[in-house]
C-alpha cells in the first residue's frame, strides 16, 4: 500500500500569516492527490484534486503544487475558519489511503 | 452536489456485524460516482474502507481481511455497508461518501459505531 507522510504533525500561525503543508508519497501517485479539511466534530471536506484544482466553493488563498511523490497545500494569509485539520490523500492505486493529518493552529 | 445520511445501530457486539446504511438525496445511485466508506477511529486519521458502483463492482481495503460486503439497492437509493467480526479496532465515526475518479467528494455527517459488550 502507498504510505502518505504529512508535516509537521501541527502548525502554529497567526491569522493572516501563511502556512504550507507538506504531504510526501512512498510511491510514485503522480497527480493524483487530494486534500481534506476537517473542523471538530465535522465530516472532512473536499479542498483540492488532481494537486491543484480546488473544488467548488473554495476561497483562492488555498493552492496545491507538486507531483510525484511530493506535494505541498499553501494557505496564504490565513483566516479563523482555516484553523482545521488537514489530510491528503491519494488516489492512484487501491487501497486510497490518507496521510495522518496536519493540525493548524493559532 | 449529493446529499449523504448514514444510519444504523450505535453499538456493536464483539464478534458480531456492523451494518450500516447510506441514503442518498439530491442525485441517483445509478450516476457515475461510486459509493464508498471511510471510518475515523476516535481521536485519530481517516482510513478508506470500500466503495461500489451502481452496478456492484466493489473494492475494499485489504487490512479489513475480506470481512467487508458492501451493496447498493437503486429502487431505495441507499447502499450499505456490513463489516463482520468486528472487534474493538472497528470503533469509529463511519462516512459514506461518494468517490468520483478516486477522490471523496460528497461526505454524510458521520455516524459513530461502538464496538463493545
Amino acid at each position: 500500500e502507498i504510505v502518505m507522510t504529512q508535516s509537521p504533525d501541527s502548525l502554529s500561525v497567526s491569522p493572516g500569516e501563511g502556512a504550507t503543508l507538506s504531504c510526501k508519497s512512498s510511491q510514485y501517485i503522480g497527480s493524483n492527490l487530494a486534500w481534506y479539511q476537517q473542523k471538530p466534530g465535522q465530516a472532512p471536506r473536499l479542498l483540492m484534486y488532481g494537486v491543484s484544482t480546488r473544488a467548488p466553493g473554495v476561497p483562492g488563498r488555498f493552492s496545491g503544487s507538486g507531483s510525484g511523490t511530493e506535494f505541498t497545500l499553501t494557505i496564504s494569509s490565513l483566516q479563523s475558519e482555516d484553523f482545521a485539520l488537514y489530510y491528503c490523500q491519494q488516489y492512484n492505486d487501491w487501497p486510497r489511503t490518507f496521510g495522518q493529518g496536519i493540525k493548524v493552529e493559532i | 452536489q449529493v446529499q449523504l445520511e448514514e444510519s444504523g445501530p450505535g453499538l456493536v457486539k464483539p464478534a458480531g456485524t456492523l451494518s450500516l446504511i447510506c441514503t442518498v438525496s439530491g442525485g441517483s445511485i445509478s450516476s457515475s460516482y461510486w459509493w464508498g466508506w471511510v471510518r475515523q477511529p476516535p481521536g485519530t486519521g481517516l482510513e478508506w474502507v470500500g466503495q461500489i458502483s451502481h452496478s456492484g463492482t466493489a473494492n475494499d481495503n485489504p487490512s479489513l481481511k475480506s470481512r467487508v460486503m458492501m451493496s447498493v439497492d437503486k429502487s431505495m437509493n441507499q447502499f450499505f455497508l456490513n463489516l463482520a467480526s468486528v472487534t474493538a479496532a472497528d470503533t469509529a465515526v463511519y462516512y459514506c461518501v461518494t468517490s468520483l475518479y478516486g477522490r471523496f467528494e460528497d461526505w454524510g455527517q458521520g455516524t459513530p459505531v461502538i464496538v463493545s459488550s
